[in-house]
């Protein structure tokens, strides 16, 4: 059964600053990885999703690597703002996606 | 925004009494999920469709039945819902299972007493 593990469950940062957002998972043969963020009482929103072909993608100021050999992904987020501040989920697989916990980001003005 | 619409947004109900949630999409998209996000599990898949009439379990599908008789609604019902089944309840849609992003509604929350 695939586990997803994000650390840190949580993270406080000024603004401005760069951070990356840490998820491991424990079996390689994966479909597809994919980084949403959700706000307190939302649904989530899709950030960035690789495939298994894939080892990153990027948007504005979002970069989201994969490392399969290595069970790990990492989100990382440029300049950091307080409009940032979320929950960030990672979820593994196709049709049966496995979640992690999360990560909640804080960003102080 | 994905063109999702799950109804209703809240409920509350009585143990032993049946329940249908409904996602509607507006995508077209072939496949369609359940979710349920509960403190200390996170989000787990309970069912999912990926197409009219298909349908196949999740990780925590015990209680649960769906139905997907249009493409652009999928039913959750719980028979005869249970504390255990107080949770808030999310739709997803994709496009494709292997390439596409899932997209999510804005959830469900029921509350069963």
């Amino acid at each position: 059964k695939q586990e997803v593990t994000q650390i840190p469950a949580a993270l406080s940062v000024p603004e401005g600053e760069n951070l990356v957002l840490n998820c491991s998972f424990t079996d390689s043969a994966i479909y597809n990885l994919q980084w949403f963020r959700q706000d307190p009482g939302k649904g989530l929103t899709s950030l960035l999703l690789i495939q298994s072909s894939q080892r990153e993608q990027t948007s504005g100021r979002l970069n989201a690597s994969l490392d399969k050999s290595s069970g790990r992904s990492t989100l990382y987020i440029a300049a950091s703002q307080p409009g940032d501040s979320a929950t960030y989920l990672c979820a593994v697989g196709d049709n049966d996606m496995r979640f992690g916990a999360g990560t909640r980001l804080t960003v102080k003005p | 925004d994905a063109g999702i619409t799950q109804s209703p947004r809240h409920k509350v109900t009585e143990t032993g009494t049946p329940v249908t949630l409904r996602c509607h999409q507006t995508e077209n998209h072939r496949y369609m999920y359940w979710y349920r996000q509960d403190p200390g599990h996170g989000l787990r898949l309970i069912h999912y469709s990926y197409g009219v009439k298909d349908t196949d379990k999740g990780e925590v599908s015990d209680g649960y039945s769906v139905s997907r008789s249009k493409t652009e609604d999928f039913l959750l019902t719980l028979e005869s819902a249970t504390s255990s089944q107080t949770s808030v309840y999310f739709c997803a849609i994709s496009a494709d299972s292997s390439g596409q992003p899932q997209h999510f509604g804005d959830g469900t929350r029921l509350s069963i007493l």
